[in-house]
């Protein structure tokens, strides 16, 4: 059973486009919602992060948006650039859990 | 900065062998876990640790031992390897009740 669901498996943008990458989960008492990014060849680091008593949060070019009552949240990139290409994980963490669930990943490719 | 250091990064074993995997962090972190990252798949958890002398299971443990007897380090054992254990593994640290894991740079294994 998957508990993190995320779309589309890979994405490819035009530089300077918007990144747009989908999760949605089913476990209300998820209460923490990372999203990691690899390069290739090296292991994946943690990129944004946000909890559900908000409903957006950016850093940089990158931003999520989080919606509670339809359990979706997303990943946004703004002005997308080469450098951004990567797998994303979105992620579930419940409260007082030590497990924290991935989503399958996306595969970005931004073409210059 | 070291942070999470796995060895060795790349091996192939024959069916029927054994090995370690061998992960150490120097960030003094309770939490260490071990993942595998196969194509479509995502990560998924296989063991876990809470701290020295505690393990318990992930989602794919079949195979697979772990042991925890100092707070830095954190070995995979596998003690009969197949060929479905070909995979990237990575070994990652976290504090305590935070989803911020710390990932090394991975171990690949192939088992012909």
């Amino acid at each position: 059973q998957q508990q993190v669901k995320q779309s589309p498996q890979s994405l490819i943008v035009q530089k300077g486009g918007i990144s747009i990458i989908n999760c949605a989960y089913e476990n209300t008492a998820f209460d923490y919602f990372p999203w990691y990014q690899q390069f290739p060849g090296k292991g994946p680091a943690l990129l944004i992060a946000i909890r559900p008593d908000v409903s957006e949060k950016k850093e940089g070019r990158f931003t999520i948006s989080f919606n509670k009552s339809a359990k979706q949240f997303s990943l946004h990139i703004m002005d997308s650039q080469p450098g951004d290409s990567a797998t994303y994980f979105c992620a579930a963490l419940q409260g007082g859990s030590e497990k924290l669930v991935f989503g399958k990943g996306t595969k970005l490719t931004v073409n210059p | 900065n070291a942070g999470v250091t796995q060895t060795p990064k790349f091996q192939v074993l024959k069916t029927g062998q054994s090995m370690t995997l061998q992960c150490a962090q120097d960030m003094n972190h309770e939490y260490m876990s071990w993942y595998r990252q196969d194509p479509g798949m995502g990560l998924r958890l296989i063991h876990y640790s809470v701290g020295a002398g505690i393990t318990d299971q992930g989602e794919v443990p079949n195979g697979y031992n772990v042991s925890r007897s100092t707070t830095e380090d954190f070995p995979l054992r596998l003690l009969s390897a197949a060929p479905s254990q070909t995979s990237v593994y990575f070994c990652a640290s976290n504090e305590a009740w935070t989803g911020e894991l710390f990932f090394g740079e991975g171990s690949r294994l192939t088992v012909l």
